[in-house]
């Protein structure tokens, strides 16, 4: 019941878009998005809810396809601090764990 | 604030022997997390405290993993007897309060090898 990301990695140059998408095969009530860099503790990013509520920090933004169950997260414009692994945690309505997903490894380059 | 607090931050021990790890969570935050992340892979909960009682250990390993947390503050994880695939980083977070709307919080990890 893994949710599962989508790129696993990529590349960017510096100034230039992404979007990384998060899928579940369970009916959803939240998703976390967090950043890792290496060797560091996660960091968050924001949080989706159900019914359209969004809590965040810095200049991303983020999507919730609840019919779908899944998510995206934009990166617009990007900079250097962007690199590192993303990962979304998604919630269901049943529980109160948070299960993260795969993955999604950035880099971004000059 | 002061962020969550973790020790050791480094530990390296042998297979079959017991370990424990400390977290002191963000002062005022009830809920506390203990997660495990294997190299290139996603933090797995292992156990979720609110105040000082149990919410989740369904993925906790009961036959050698153990945690507490005493007077709804700070936080002992404990493995006795280690494996070699106890080898990974424990991740302590925390919240206030437990629900959706609310980020966790986390601390810069135990880093442990298992040989």
């Amino acid at each position: 019941q893994q949710p599962v990301q989508s790129p696993q990695a990529v590349i960017l140059r510096e100034g230039e878009d992404a979007v990384i998408n998060c899928s579940s095969s369970k009916a959803l009530y939240s998703v976390h998005w967090y950043r890792q860099k290496h060797g560091e503790a996660p960091v968050f990013l924001m949080i989706l809810l159900k019914g359209g509520e969004q809590k965040g920090h810095e200049k991303i933004s983020a999507s919730f396809n609840e019919k779908k169950q899944q998510s995206s997260l934009y990166l617009t414009a990007s900079q250097l601090s962007y690199s590192g692994t993303y990962f979304c945690g998604t919630r269901g309505g049943g529980g109160n764990k948070l299960t993260f997903g795969t993955g999604t490894q950035l880099k971004v380059e000059l | 604030e002061a962020g969550v607090a973790q020790s050791p931050r480094y530990k390296i021990i042998e297979k079959r022997q017991s370990v424990a790890f400390w977290c002191n969570p963000i002062s005022g935050h009830a809920t506390l997390y203990w997660y495990q992340q294997i190299l290139g892979q996603g933090p797995k909960l292992l156990i979720q405290f609110q105040n000082n009682g149990v919410v989740d250990d369904s993925q906790l390993p009961k036959d050698r993993f153990s945690a507490e947390r005493l007077k709804g503050v700070d936080s002992t994880l404990k493995i006795q007897p280690a494996k070699l695939e106890d080898s990974a980083v424990y991740l302590c977070a925390s919240s206030s309060p437990s629900g959706d709307s609310y980020e966790q919080y986390f601390g810069p990890g135990t880093r442990l090898t298992v040989t």
